[in-house]
């Protein structure tokens, strides 16, 4: 079984640019898809990116993902960062063993 | 518009059973798999169980197998979680989640839940 490690939180202010990182602990970050969902306190979770770096419709192209195998991450960017944007961000995975995994989370404070 | 609206959360003891429903619309239930995810209040999300669009394929997080049995009607564009030998562990938000496929282990539209208190 494998597991989605992220930082516990991330700050920055209106009008930049931060990235969210998700690091797999065993087997290849490209083994298998990963998405990001975000979620504001009291609200059900919704998708931000899907399939490494897909954006349903209706996500701005503000927030894009990436995954890099020589660090056997994924990443959530996230530019021209507004209020809204202030939520709980997940990264999910998964394989034929482990099921469906999720990372821990992380807090985005946009200050 | 996608709709998935959970019910038949409640406060149960420890030791006994209670089962969840999802009513989904505005969509063709019977060409999507379909998730269950909870989440303790203030904590993350976790997966619980997910079916295929016709019930071939079934999955269950180590934590609940033997004791959760996952199910979808399509006639009633329904999906339900029985679950059995309540845990006070497993008090959360019980989410209804529809995967982008037949079979897929990711998901695209979420319900707002359904609270499950387990507590003598």
């Amino acid at each position: 079984n494998f597991m989605l490690t992220q930082p516990h939180s991330v700050s920055e202010s209106p009008g930049k640019t931060v990235t969210i990182s998700c690091t797999r602990s065993s087997g290849s970050i490209a083994d298998s898809y990963v998405q990001w969902y975000h979620q504001r306190p009291g609200s059900a979770p919704t998708t931000v990116i899907y399939e490494d770096n897909q954006r349903p419709s209706g996500v701005p192209d503000r927030f894009s993902g990436s995954i890099d195998s020589s660090s056997n991450s994924a990443s959530l960017t996230i530019s021209g960062l507004k209020t809204e944007d202030e939520a709980d961000y997940y990264c999910q995975s998964y394989d034929t063993t482990s099921g469906v995994v999720f990372g821990g989370g992380t807090k985005l404070t946009v200050l | 518009e996608v709709q998935l609206v959970e019910s038949g959360g409640g406060l149960v003891q420890p030791g006994r059973s209670l089962r969840l429903s999802c009513a989904a619309s505005g969509f063709p239930f019977d060409d999507y798999a379909m998730h269950w995810v909870r989440q303790v209040p203030g904590r993350g999300l976790e997966w619980v169980s997910g079916i295929s669009w016709n019930s071939g394929s079934i999955a269950y997080a180590d934590s609940v197998k033997g004791r959760f049995t996952i199910s979808r009607d399509n006639a009633k564009n329904s999906l339900y979680l029985q679950m059995n030998s309540l845990r006070v562990e497993d008090t959360a938000l019980y989410y209804c989640a529809r995967a982008p496929g037949i079979w897929r282990l990711l998901f695209d539209y979420w319900g707002q839940g359904t609270l499950v208190t387990v507590s003598s």
